[in-house]
């Protein structure tokens, strides 16, 4: 079965400082990929996505985010990060072997300190 | 202004008590899905909808049921409704599921006493 593992789950970080969001998933078959930021008492809205193509996918908000097939991972970064970064971060697959459904890790909540 | 519903936003219950949750969309989308979400395990889909009259469970489907008789609605049903059932809810849709994204409601915060 597929499956995403956020590798951190509270990442603390000064304001201006760059980050990085580790994502690894399991699939056998290529798979689509996401990235969904949840603000404190709202639902996700997308970040980015990678579908196919270039490995580099770039964002709202000055992110991005790496495809690396072998390493099965797709880390989320920015360079300088803001207060009004901090939010709970989710990675999400979908496709491949697990069809329509979709499968998202437990989240890394991000804390940008001044 | 496109956007995704949900019904109620909050609410408190006891077990047994069989209770529906709504969900609507207006942006013709094919694909609706519920989530809960608990501390710690993110986001677990609950059922999903590819279309009208087809639906397929997720990962956690027990004690849940769905139906989607209209493309715009695709409500949750709780026929008895048990403690391990309280959870922050979530309903989405999407253009076509699987390469497209999801658009979230807001959220029905559910405890069940």
């Amino acid at each position: 079965a597929q499956s995403v593992t956020q590798l951190d789950s509270q990442v603390p970080v000064f304001e201006e400082a760059p980050v990085e969001l580790r994502c690894n998933y399991s699939s056998s078959v290529s798979v689509y990929l996401f990235w969904y930021v949840q603000y404190p008492n709202q639902g996700l809205q997308l970040l980015l996505k990678y579908l196919s193509g270039s490995t580099l996918v770039k964002g709202i908000n000055g992110f991005e985010a790496e495809f690396n097939k072998s390493q099965t991972s797709f880390h989320l970064r920015k360079p300088s990060v803001h207060i009004s970064d901090t939010a709970e971060y989710f990675c999400a697959v979908s496709g491949g072997t697990g069809g329509f459904k979709t499968i998202f890790g437990a989240g890394t909540r991000l804390f940008v300190k001044a | 202004e496109a956007q995704v519903t949900q019904n109620p936003r909050y609410l408190i219950t006891v077990t047994g008590k069989k209770l529906t949750v709504t969900c609507s969309q207006n942006m013709n989308h094919e694909y609706m899905s519920w989530y809960r979400q608990d501390p710690g395990l993110g986001l677990r889909q609950i059922y999903y909808s590819m279309n009208v009259e087809v639906t397929d469970k997720g990962d956690v489907p027990e004690g849940y049921k769905v139906s989607r008789k209209e493309k715009r609605n695709f409500p949750l049903i709780l026929e008895s409704p048990s403690p391990n059932q309280t959870s922050l809810y979530f309903c989405a849709s999407s253009l076509s599921g699987r390469a497209y994204e999801q658009y979230f409601g807001p959220g029905t915060r559910l405890t069940v006493t």
